[in-house]
């Protein structure tokens, strides 16, 4: 049982948007900022989206993040194909000294 | 180019020990926390390890407690995992991953896993 709850699975067509949630506590992502990895297929994570909202170089834009008190969202607009994967929400938590992440939501492109 | 690369994974009996390593280059490295994070098969990521610069503050999750230690060697730009005690349910891929911050305009830092190398494969059984 993950300390951050997320949908187990997600799915959309291309084009489309989609949203992913991940619901926490107050001492997690009510007091942290709220990071999101991406994993493809057979591949190590890669970070997507860090302090809620904020993307490294190189992820597009179609990538956003938000939060709301103790839940945040991963949106995807214009879905594609090569946006399929698991993804992963993760924030410090001040009670357990220590980062939890989400279970994962897989998501699928129609 | 910022690089993690794990070493050290393998199969070993339950009770056994391993110790894992990760070579880090293209950074300043003992300016870095970093961390160990591992992935069950079939599972979601599960944070393990945390160390901060020079190695005088540790976090651990409460199932490794005792039996893992998480070290560094600065001077060889290295990370390492020395499990102990090992467990069935330790078996899982081990990632190394440096802790990156940010700063917003009003001065709040956020943290962040930024760069992960490709993990290693640790097995427990008999």
């Amino acid at each position: 049982q993950s300390v951050l709850t997320q949908p187990p699975s997600a799915s959309g067509t291309p084009g489309q948007r989609v949203t992913i949630s991940c619901s926490g506590s107050g001492s997690n992502i009510g007091s942290n900022a709220v990071n999101w990895y991406q994993q493809l297929p057979g591949t190590a994570p890669k970070l997507l989206i860090y302090s809620y909202n904020q993307r490294p170089s190189g992820v597009p834009d179609r990538f956003s993040g938000s939060n709301s008190g103790t839940s945040a969202s991963l949106a995807i607009s214009g879905l594609q194909s090569e946006d399929e994967a698991d993804y992963y929400c993760a924030a410090w938590d001040d009670s357990l000294d220590g980062w939890v992440f989400g279970g994962g939501t897989k998501l699928t492109v129609l | 180019e910022v690089q993690v690369v794990e070493s050290g994974g393998g199969l070993v009996q339950p009770g056994g020990s391993l110790r894992l390593s990760c070579a880090a280059s293209g950074f300043t490295f003992s300016s870095y926390w970093m961390s160990w994070v591992r992935q069950a098969p079939g599972k979601g990521l599960e944070w393990v390890a945390n160390i901060n610069q020079d190695g005088s503050e540790k976090y651990y999750v409460d199932s490794v407690k005792g039996r893992f230690t998480i070290s560094r060697d600065n001077a060889k730009n290295s990370l390492f995992l020395q499990m102990n005690s090992l467990r069935a349910e330790d078996t899982a891929v081990y990632y190394c991953a440096r802790i990156g911050y940010y700063s917003d305009s009003t001065g709040y830092y956020s943290y962040y896993f930024d760069y992960w190398g490709q993990g290693t494969p640790v097995t427990v059984s008999s």
